[in-house]
């Protein structure tokens, strides 16, 4: 079946624009995950979905991150006054339950803040 | 409460073995281990519970001492293939699935 995608796969913006980055889940997958990469870095997690609500929002860096997933499905993730410390890839996953089950990792979509 | 994965990097041999540690200074509840090869996204290898099992996959297995808070991932007969960086994943007790992963070990392995 088909896995995780997302979109775009590359953004470049200007310091300053709004950012939309959109994941689309494995069909059936009640969880969802962002996370971020930094270039050589880990992964860095960001929000959790569990169906459309998200219980633990703790790792969104500042309050021009936000995030939300319409009908169990779909997740976008918004930064808005982008910064050039937001530059990263951003990777989606998603799980069928929320214990100690496995995610599977979209492509990620490259950000570029100039 | 990031894990701490030693070693930083490895150079092998084709058919040589290695051994990556992932280490908690909080309880786990499970540990999960991915690896990624440059440009392209983590893929899962395998999870592990507490309990101290071990799991395999392959020459790839895995174990989880839940007494010491630490998880070892067993490569045995490199292949070119197994190329590219493990991470482990933590997720805390009581909680969902939220992952914490380490720094990363960054393998290379040579023919």
């Amino acid at each position: 079946g088909a896995g995780v995608s997302q979109s775009p796969s590359n953004k470049v913006t200007e310091k300053g624009k709004d950012v939309e980055l959109r994941c689309d889940p494995i069909s059936g997958h009640t969880a969802l995950y962002w996370y971020r990469q930094s270039l050589g870095q880990g992964l860095e997690f960001l929000i959790y979905f569990q169906g459309n609500s998200a219980p633990d929002k703790s790792g969104l860096p500042s309050d021009r991150f936000s995030a939300e997933r319409t009908g169990g499905s779909v997740s976008t993730l918004t930064i808005q006054r982008t910064q050039q410390e937001d530059s990263a890839v951003y990777l989606c996953a998603s799980s069928l339950l929320n214990q100690g089950i496995a995610q599977y990792f979209g492509p990620g979509t490259r950000l570029t803040v100039l | 409460q990031q894990p701490v994965q030693s070693p930083q990097a490895v150079i092998l041999r084709e058919g040589e073995d290695a051994v990556i540690n992932c280490s908690s200074s909080k309880a786990l509840y499970s540990v999960h281990w991915y690896r990624q090869k440059h440009g392209e996204a983590p893929v899962f290898l395998m999870i592990l519970l507490k309990g101290g099992e071990q799991k395999g996959h392959e020459k790839i297995s895995a174990s989880f001492n839940e007494k010491k808070q630490q998880s070892s991932l067993y490569l045995t007969a490199s292949q070119l293939s197994y190329s590219g960086t493990y991470f482990c994943g933590t997720a805390f007790s009581g909680g969902y699935n939220k992952l914490i992963f380490g720094a990363g070990t960054r393998l290379a392995v040579h023919p």
